[in-house]
């Protein structure tokens, strides 16, 4: 039972545009969540997080949006920039889980020169 | 070390071979996980380590899978009499403690194993 849904699976921007990653979740124990980035052959990196007493967080060119009511967040990208293309994965956890990680499938950016 | 080293990088296997993944993790950190991607799915839990002792083994597919840590450092997931579906890339990370949420964990560059 996939509690973590990344429902594209590819996304193509223009260098320089906004690039922006959805992802939402059933579960509504989610009180963590975390992108990473991941290029071919090597792991997952992380790249930014967010609790679930926010609804915004800023990382430089790297923002997330929580919208909890609706079960969905967000990673905007700003400026995008070639290399930014990667894999994004979403992912969540409970914190009494350990901090066990659900992942979702996955979106591919691919940014344009 | 200074990330998460997995060995091998990659494995192939026949079919009811029994297989033995490795990870060392960043030296320090007292939790590890392990975790794979099949194609085209995201990351699947597997199992976690709170210093040697694993308090969560739900993730585990089937019994044919296990895991150890010893010295609270190195682990090794072991598949015994491997099947077709378990080809997937077994990825290990690492973090200072459970629940040091804040950076995430440190993964591995993963080993891509395959059963013919």
């Amino acid at each position: 039972d996939q509690q973590v849904k990344q429902n594209s699976p590819s996304l193509s921007v223009q260098e320089g545009r906004i690039s922006i990653l959805n992802c939402d979740y059933t579960n509504s124990m989610f009180d963590y969540f975390l992108w990473y980035k991941k290029y071919p052959a090597e792991g997952p990196t992380f790249l930014i997080s967010i609790s679930s007493i926010k609804d915004k967080n800023e990382d430089g060119r790297f923002t997330v949006f929580l919208n909890k009511s609706a079960k969905h967040l967000s990673l905007h990208i700003v400026p995008s920039q070639p290399g930014d293309s990667a894999v994004y994965f979403c992912a969540a956890s409970v914190r009494d889980s350990g901090y066990a990680l659900n992942f979702g499938k996955g979106t591919s950016l691919l940014v344009t020169p | 070390g200074a990330g998460v080293s997995q060995s091998p990088s990659n494995k192939v296997t026949e079919k009811g071979k029994d297989v033995e993944l490795r990870c060392d993790p960043i030296s320090g950190h007292t939790a590890l996980y392990w975790y794979r991607q099949s194609l085209g799915q995201g990351l699947e839990f597997l199992i976690y380590f709170q210093g040697n002792s694993a308090p969560d083994k739900s993730g585990l597919p089937s019994d044919r899978f296990s895991a150890e840590r010893t010295g609270g450092s190195v682990s090794t997931l072991t598949i015994q009499r491997t099947q077709q579906e378990d080809s997937a890339v077994y990825l290990c990370a690492s973090s200072p403690q459970v629940g040091t949420s804040n950076y995430g964990y440190t993964f591995g560059s993963g080993t891509r194993l395959t059963v013919v």
